[in-house]
């Protein structure tokens, strides 16, 4: 299947600090791509859908401003959570979905920890 | 929120045994697929099954899908310790949603 590659995979960073996670998709384009959050022991949740040369799309609940999203090729997303807080820390993974057959190709995740 | 309920929550069999798991989902969609999670790693894509499709097979796995009741499940046979995972469907409708998972425990 598509790979999905993500950076870094596990970061600490002290509380108020921006921290970056890049989503790549390795070998085919991805005009969307998707980034979810899983806390300990819960499901996936999505948080917003990236859509490039344009803005993201968040799901509710989701503050757009404290985690921005950045579509700027056909390759690469970005989610940067910015001043990250404890509450913050979780798993954040992105996907990318194959043209026609609707399959979605997770990445390996990130594990942030806000200290 | 279009969002899949597995059940059980979690399941513990002997290794050998077959291993079903169920998700229901709340509004049409045109496919629905399972993934598998170890603990604390990424997901993996396990097997896609379309709208109009009743049933689909991948190796150990076998997949129902009813959507008159809104409902999948998947049976993993023969179990193996390797199976130990979180398993979730998920949905896609206009968005890409998952259940909440079904933790499965294969005994040795």
């Amino acid at each position: 299947g598509a790979v999905v590659s993500q950076h870094p995979s596990w970061v600490i960073c002290k509380s108020g600090t921006s921290v970056k996670i890049e989503c790549r998709s390795l070998d085919f384009q991805a005009t969307t791509m998707f980034w979810y959050r899983q806390f300990p022991k819960q499901s996936l949740m999505l948080m917003a859908t990236s859509n490039e040369g344009s803005k993201a799309t968040y799901e509710q609940g989701v503050e757009k401003d404290k985690f921005l999203i950045n579509h700027a090729s056909l390759t690469l997303s970005t989610l940067t959570v910015t001043s990250a807080h404890p509450e913050d820390s979780s798993f954040y993974i992105c996907s990318g979905p194959t043209s026609g057959a609707g399959e979605q190709f997770f990445g390996p995740g990130t594990r942030l920890t806000v200290l | 929120s279009q969002q899949g309920e597995e059940d059980p929550q979690a399941l513990s069999i002997q290794e050998g045994e077959n291993a079903t798991m169920n998700c229901s989902y709340k509004t049409s969609i045109n496919n629905l697929q399972w993934y598998r999670q170890n603990s604390g790693r990424g997901l993996v894509h396990l097997i896609l099954i379309r709208s109009n499709e009743r049933e689909k097979h991948s190796g150990r796995l076998r997949v129902t899908l009813d959507t008159s009741k809104k409902s999948s499940s998947l049976l993993i046979t023969a179990s193996r310790a390797a199976d130990t995972a979180s398993y979730f469907c998920a949905t896609d409708g206009n968005q890409f949603y998952f259940g909440t998972g079904t933790s499965l425990t294969v005994i040795p």
